[in-house]
């Protein structure tokens, strides 16, 4: 009963490097999506999926990249690490609105990402 | 565009007293609304949730309403203890499935 499966737990990178945090859901569900949270601050939708092969831009896109080519797993890529981009990272999953169905959103338990 | 806003923070309480934190949202059609809480240091949890108009969600002492009316969904509690002390977070789900979420309120309780 896994849920919503991050990985890394911790990572630290030095500016210019790349990364690919990793995100994957075992509950079928179609919507996917990666917040950050920056330290005392609430969650800033970066990217989200609402299926495989179909991505789209939050509020904070700039120097990320996504793909789902998968319904379980929506990686995430950092091509070239900035001191800006030192975050926590959420990858989350949710069911499509219907009637009746569960349309919670559950939670990775983050990614702690440090840019130096 | 669809958006979530929340009381701004930080509350601080006695232990005993009665919370509400205030919050409410701007969206197309009827989205679904949630509370989640966040205690230092660990990710998310659904802490109550509503689908449609005049649903109220409750968990652990938690209430709020669904109010479409007023477009609200604050949150109260009548008793709060120190193992309340954490973030809680107003969010939507909108017609279109973008989670969106409000900037948070810390909540404080003293013994």
């Amino acid at each position: 009963n896994a849920g919503v499966t991050q990985t890394p737990k911790f990572r630290i990178l030095k500016i210019g490097q790349s990364m690919t945090l990793q995100c994957t859901q075992d509950m079928n569900h179609n919507y996917m999506y990666w917040y950050r949270q920056d330290p005392g601050m609430g969650l800033k939708l970066i990217y989200y999926s609402v299926g495989a092969g179909i991505t789209d831009k939050g509020e904070v896109p700039n120097g990320y990249n996504v793909s789902r080519s998968t319904t379980e797993d929506f990686p995430l890529r950092l091509e070239l690490a900035a001191p800006s981009q030192t975050s926590v990272y959420f990858c989350a999953s949710s069911s499509p609105r219907r009637p009746g169905m569960n349309t919670e959103a559950f939670f990775g338990q983050g990614t702690r990402l440090t840019v130096v | 565009g669809d958006s979530v806003t929340q009381m701004e923070g930080p509350v601080t309480l006695s232990e005993e007293a009665f919370l509400t934190i205030n919050c409410t949202y701007t969206a197309t059609g009827y989205p679904s609304l949630f509370w989640y809480v966040q205690y230092p240091g660990e990710g998310l949890q659904l802490l109550l949730k509503a689908t449609k108009a005049d649903d109220k969600g409750s968990n652990k002492g938690f209430e709020a309403t669904y109010r479409k009316e007023t477009t609200s969904f604050h949150l109260e509690k009548g008793s709060v203890q120190v193992s309340d002390s954490a973030v809680y977070f107003c969010a939507l789900i909108s017609i279109t499935g973008k989670l969106i979420f409000g900037q948070g309120t810390t909540l404080q309780v003293k013994p």
